[in-house]
């Protein structure tokens, strides 16, 4: 059963708009989220995270709401530049303690920035 | 810079040979773990270690095996393989702290024939 769910296997968005990538979760015992950004023949690389204390956290263009009442979040992008096509995934410690127990990953969104 | 390296970026493997998948982490992380990333399915845990000598199975540890002989190198294998192992094999480590995630490896794209 899979515990991190995103629905929207790609997402095209034009250059200089906003991109809203979504995540869905069903395990309410998760206590922190995290974004990673992957592009091909590559590692992912860490992007972004919150806590599930608080509801917001932005860093430059990226910035990431959490709403748990609906066990739900999203990353947002502004503004998208071409340079931010890539597959991002959003992850879950697969138990509460630091995430030493591994991740869950959702299965990615792949966004496309049009010029 | 943090670093996890892993020693080779492609392999082509035959059916029924025996694979070493090497990670190498020079953070000093207690943690590492091994991935592996498919289309569509995206990453599902193999195993992961908390320290020397210590492993534990993740989500889909069928097939593979684990050694963690010293700190900061931690090796997947593959017993025999397979042609459904064919896959993007990712190692990463962390301390611990979600602060900044896991560091992930370059990948291996392991083709096995």
């Amino acid at each position: 059963d899979q515990q991190v769910k995103q629905n929207s296997p790609s997402l095209s968005v034009q250059e200089g708009r906003i991109s809203i990538l979504n995540c869905d979760y069903t395990n309410s015992m998760f206590d922190y989220f995290l974004w990673y950004k992957k592009y091909p023949a590559e590692g992912p690389t860490f992007l972004i995270s919150i806590s599930s204390i608080k509801d917001k956290n932005e860093d430059g263009r990226f910035t990431v709401f959490l709403n748990k009442s609906a066990k739900h979040l999203s990353l947002h992008i502004v503004p998208s530049q071409p340079g931010d096509s890539a597959v991002y995934f959003c992850a879950a410690p697969a138990y509460s303690g630091g995430g030493a127990d591994g991740l869950t990953f959702g299965k990615g969104t792949h966004l496309i920035i049009q010029p | 810079d943090v670093k996890v390296t892993q020693s080779s970026r492609y392999l082509v493997k035959r059916t029924g040979e025996k694979v070493f998948l090497e990670c190498v982490q020079d953070m000093d992380h207690e943690n590492m773990f091994w991935y592996r990333q498919d289309p569509g399915l995206g990453l599902r845990l193999i195993y992961f270690s908390y320290d020397v000598k210590m492993k534990e199975k993740g989500d889909i540890p069928e097939g593979y095996s684990v050694s963690r002989e010293k700190k900061e190198r931690f090796s997947l294998i593959l017993e025999s393989a397979s042609t459904n192992q064919t896959s993007m094999y990712l190692c990463a480590s962390t301390s611990g702290g979600m602060g900044h995630g896991y560091t992930f490896g370059s990948g291996t794209r392991l083709t096995v024939v």
